[in-house]
């Protein structure tokens, strides 16, 4: 069976800060998505990635921004961290468009 | 866009007991996928059900497609169980979009 990993499990940052989360798949897997979610707000889709080099945007990418350097790997940029936020963001990938989605365990994010 | 309601909110039951589960979305859906998430944060798909009825173990998922709903029947809980349920059509290829979930409690 296949893995998929995150990196950090728990990030903290400080405001206006950059900052990089990383996640690997050994499934093979065409595509990759980042989510985010947030208490009580369910998870909401920042940006997917179809396959190698490709990017598309999701509801949330303003803020955001992301790079499928090679099919196994996805990277997630907070390009200026938010005082007080907190979020859990989650990275999935899955075979082709009507396939089923493994997640990743997740990255914890606060910034203070 | 899609949007997704997810009934009831919350549900407590005691260890063997039947859960039902609602989802009731805006928009036709090619994919309808349940997920767990655990106490802990870990997400893992149950099933995909665009369609029709499916059974695994002790889950059963309808889907009624033109009424643009599904649910979910957990037999005999335990509290394993315990847990977080989401509903996900997706939206168009590649898009799936989550319900805030059903939080379950199973009590011993």
């Amino acid at each position: 069976g296949g893995i998929i990993t995150q990196t950090p499990k728990f990030l903290i940052g400080q405001e206006g800060q950059k900052l990089t989360l990383k996640c690997q798949q050994n499934f093979n897997h065409d595509t990759m998505y980042w989510y985010r979610q947030d208490s009580g707000k369910g998870l909401r889709l920042i940006y997917y990635s179809i396959t190698e080099n490709d990017l598309q945007k999701g509801d949330l990418s303003e803020g955001y921004d992301a790079s499928r350097e090679k099919k196994s790997s996805f990277s997630l940029t907070v390009t200026s961290a938010q005082k007080n936020e907190m979020a859990v963001f989650l990275c999935a990938s899955s075979l082709n468009a009507n396939s089923d989605y493994t997640f990743g365990s997740g990255t914890r994010l606060l910034v203070i | 866009g899609q949007q997704v309601q997810q009934s009831p909110a919350s549900l407590v039951l005691q260890e063997g007991e039947n859960a039902e589960l609602q989802c009731n979305f805006s928009s036709t859906a090619t994919q309808l996928q349940w997920f767990y998430q655990s106490p802990g944060g870990s997400l893992v798909s149950l099933l995909s059900n665009p369609s029709g009825t499916k059974h695994t173990g002790r889950l059963t998922s309808t889907t009624v497609t033109k009424e643009r709903r599904s649910s979910l029947h957990i037999s005999s809980s335990q509290t394993t169980d315990s847990g977080t349920y989401l509903c996900a059509p997706d939206t168009n290829a590649y898009k799936v979009i989550f319900g805030k979930g059903t939080h379950l409690h199973v009590l011993p």
